[in-house]
């Protein structure tokens, strides 16, 4: 079974800082993809950033960037820049890339904007 | 862009009610999941269903859970007889591929069983 910690329940940043997000997973499979989802408070949720597992290059998007490091079965999400529109909760989630597979989410991590 | 599509934002019922939860996938995608979160707390997977029919389930969905996709477009969730502990945020996904890579949400239901 595969399984994502995220240990930081709740994490601040000040405005215009960088912030980083923790995520470990653990799967024994080699074929997986591991993405970060944003839910504010209107509680959708909106994808941030996906990694596959495949390539070694650390996926980035704007201001938003990963460090993964696949022997060590982490997923950490960096936030450049932060903006008060980024606060809200962060969910690591991880999915293998079979036939019919479903998201394995984390706990979250609640991201504080301070100005 | 393309989007997922819930519908109603927010119900409201009472305790041994059935209601459904309506979604509207994406136009191409073939593969259709609802995902449950109870405030507070972390996503979790309901069901996934494909080729009308349910791929897989958790151990969440129980007989009082039950999907379809009536006409081609819609695909619903239904809940026979609400508990209390069925309020929660529920999310309908889908996706194209069958590896669920690709997959979108929608906004959310929030359902609240008084």
């Amino acid at each position: 079974a595969q399984t994502v910690t995220q240990s930081q329940p709740e994490m601040s940043v000040q405005e215009a800082e960088t912030v980083t997000l923790s995520c470990t997973y653990d799967t024994s499979e080699s074929d997986y993809y591991l993405f970060w989802y944003k839910q504010p408070p209107s509680r959708q949720m909106i994808l941030v950033i996906r990694q596959e597992a495949y390539k070694q290059q650390n996926a980035t998007e704007n201001r938003f960037s990963v460090n993964f490091q696949k022997a060590a079965k982490s997923f950490s999400l960096k936030i450049s820049d932060s903006q008060l529109g980024d606060a809200a909760m962060y969910f690591c989630a991880l999915i293998l890339g079979n036939y019919g597979q479903n998201f394995v989410f984390g706990p979250g991590t609640r991201l504080s904007v301070l100005p | 862009e393309p989007e997922v599509t819930q519908t109603p934002s927010h119900q409201v019922t009472q305790m041994g009610q059935e209601v459904i939860l309506r979604c509207v996938p994406i136009s191409n995608h073939l593969y259709f999941y609802w995902y449950r979160q109870i405030l507070g707390q972390k996503v979790e997977f309901l069901v996934s269903f494909y080729n009308n029919e349910i791929s897989e389930k958790s151990e969440i969905f129980d007989d009082q859970f039950s999907v379809e996709r009536p006409d081609g477009s819609n695909f619903t969730l239904k809940i026979r007889s609400t508990k209390l502990e069925d309020s929660a945020m529920y999310f309908c996904a889908s996706s194209y591929s069958p590896s669920n890579t690709e997959a979108f949400f929608g906004q959310g239901t929030r359902l609240t069983v008084v």
